[in-house]
């Protein structure tokens, strides 16, 4: 059992580059979501999704695309990169959003320079 | 929005302490607040939660207290060991959104 598998692990990108993050689970949930973390401000919100065909925006949607064409996938994409989005992202599900487990993958380490 | 302040940011202890983290909520309707683990390059794992109609709940080492009038929730840890060392989230649920603190990196000193 995987649970949720993230790619890559580290990533460097130069400013205006785009790049797609990889996120996939096999538990079946429906609720998947993406955050970022930052030193000192914990786990932030980017987009979520309550299921195949519904994305919305979190608390720090901006620069950041998603889109949920199966229950088991949910790829972030940063259009353009800048060097704010350097960061460890974070992809999680869990079987509703709120209220119960969420699962996490191991990390993907952006650097942007 | 749900806020949730986490304290302290860093704790060191010695091997066999106690270890506390403190956190305090805003909103007087969340109802959920679990705990997570975060290991060196791993993500976080879910060690222990609590719901609005519980005060406290331990399992084996760790314990979670609530007080719901004064919106806080406290993260206990007994008989520290060096592989509690890690970052641990504290997170406050409302419906359907989750907010988390910002962490608190604990030390265990051998």
């Amino acid at each position: 059992n995987a649970g949720v598998t993230q790619t890559p692990k580290f990533q460097v990108l130069k400013t205006g580059q785009s790049m797609t993050l990889q996120c996939a689970q096999d538990m079946n949930h429906e609720y998947m979501s993406w955050y970022r973390q930052d030193p000192g401000m914990g786990l932030r919100l980017i987009h979520y999704s309550v299921g195949a065909g519904i994305t919305d925006q979190g608390e720090v949607p901006n620069g950041y695309n998603v889109s949920r064409s199966t229950t088991e996938d949910f790829p972030l994409r940063l259009l353009s990169a800048a060097p704010s989005q350097t960061s460890v992202y974070f992809c999680a599900s869990s079987y509703t959003r709120g209220n119960t487990e969420a699962f996490f993958g191991q990390g993907t380490r952006l650097t942007v320079v | 929005g749900e806020n949730v302040e986490q304290h302290p940011s860093t704790l060191s202890v010695q091997e066999g302490d106690s270890a506390v983290i403190k956190c305090t909520y805003s909103d007087s309707a969340s109802n959920y607040f679990p705990w997570y683990k975060q290991e060196l390059g791993k993500g976080p794992q879910l060690i222990i939660d609590i719901r609005s109609n519980v005060g406290e709940k331990k399992d084996q080492r760790i314990a979670v207290t609530l007080n719901k009038t004064a919106k806080h929730f406290s993260l206990h840890i007994t008989e520290t060991q060096p592989e509690d060392s890690a970052v641990y989230f504290c997170a406050a649920s409302i419906l359907n959104d989750m907010r988390f603190g910002a962490g608190t990196r604990l030390t265990v000193k051998p």
